[in-house]
Formats: structure tokens, sequence, C-alpha cells
């Protein structure tokens, strides 16, 4: 089945600085790559997905970059501010059988921004 | 819109009791879906539904988990006995179908066996 890696575990940047967050997955037929922003005590808010057609997607600071070829996608936040200060997940769709459609998620990085 | 609402917010019992937990999907999102969250992971699916029908439940840990979704709206998940390592946080999500549909989280259930 799908298998999703992310990397670093931890991230702390300087206000300003940007931060980037990797992940890998092993099953090249997954199609939908979302990230979620998970802040302490609160559910995870899905903040930008990309699907296997497109190579990059933005929003605003954020930006998300797909290589299918490499199976690895990035999370990109420019400009970063105090309150960008989570954890966040990736994920990857798990495309066959009883599980098509359900999300595997990563194990998270926590971004610490500091003032 | 209203979110996914569930109760309790915490839970707090000895091992070998019973607890269930209740989620309330967004109006209209056949989907809905269980995950666990143990601290600093992820969260990992327990079972999916598409309507009242559960159509992935392979890592739903049977012998003492059970889950309903009764008319394919409100869905309940209860653990008889719960254990130690049951201490988790579960969360409900829902999506409006299968096709890659962004999922919407409720705020969890924390649950602390002891």
């Amino acid at each position: 089945g799908e298998n999703v890696e992310q990397h670093p575990s931890t991230l702390s940047v300087q206000e300003g600085d940007s931060a980037v967050i990797k992940c890998t997955y092993s099953d090249s037929a997954s199609n939908y790559f979302p990230w979620y922003k998970q802040e302490l005590g609160k559910r995870p808010q899905l903040i930008i997905d990309i699907r296997s057609n497109v190579g990059e997607k933005k929003d605003q600071r954020i930006a998300v970059t797909l290589n299918k070829t490499a199976k690895h996608f990035s999370l990109h936040i420019t400009e970063t501010q105090p309150e960008d200060s989570a954890v966040y997940f990736c994920a990857a769709n798990a495309p066959y059988g009883g599980s098509q459609g359900n999300l595997i998620f990563g194990k998270g990085t926590k971004l610490s921004v500091k003032p | 819109e209203a979110g996914v609402v569930q109760s309790p917010r915490y839970k707090i019992i000895e091992k070998k009791q019973p607890v269930a937990f209740w989620c309330n999907p967004i109006s209209g999102h056949n989907t809905l879906y269980w995950y666990r969250q143990n601290l600093g992971q992820g969260p990992e699916l327990l079972i999916r539904y598409e309507n009242e029908e559960a159509v992935d439940d392979s890592q739903l840990p049977k012998d003492r988990f059970s889950a309903e979704r009764l008319k394919g709206v409100d869905s309940t998940l209860k653990i008889q006995p719960a254990e130690l390592g049951d201490s988790a946080v579960y969360l409900c999500a829902s999506s409006l179908d299968l096709s890659n549909s962004p999922l919407h989280f409720g705020n969890g259930t924390r649950l602390t066996v002891t």
C-alpha cells in the first residue's frame, strides 16, 4: 500500500524567512496530494492541495510542487509569520482497491517561526 | 456552513471501561471517516463510510472497536473494553465524495485511558 515519508520532523525559521517541507510517496498511481495545518489542540485544516496533472500550485504565500517522476512533493511557505507556527501534514491518496480514496498521512513537521 | 461536529471534546476513563464518540458530518457529505491520531503522529484511518456502508474497515481493531452510521448521517465509534494504548485523539472527517474531495475534520475527542 501507499507509504508517505515527511521531512524534517521539526523546522525552526526566523520570521520573514522561507520554510520548505518535503514528502515522498511510494505508489506512483497516487494522484492527489493535500497539505494540512494543525495548530495545537485544534483540528487539521486543509491549506493547499495538488493533483497529479499539474506540477505546481500557489496560493498567496503558500506553494506546493509535485515531481511525479521522483515521487515527491513539497510545501513552500514564503515570508513566514509567527502565526504560521503549527504542525504541517502532507498526505497522498491510496489509489487502489478497498482503500481507494483514503488519505495516507505523513508523520508531520512542527514548524516554529521565531519573531 | 457548520463544520464537522464531534462530542465529547475530552474523555477520561479507566481501562476496561467502554467509551463512545459521536460525529455529525457536514450536511450533504456522503463520505465519513474516523481517524486516530497518536501524540506526535499523523492521523491514521480506522474506518470509512460511504453513506451508511462501511467500505473500508481494514484498520479497525474489530475485537474491541465498533462503529455505525445509521441513516448515513451521524456516526458513533465505540471502544469496549478500552486499553491504555487507546489513549489518543479520535478525529472524524467528512467529504463530499471519493473523487479526491477535501477532507474536513472535526475538533476530535481526546481520550485518556488510565
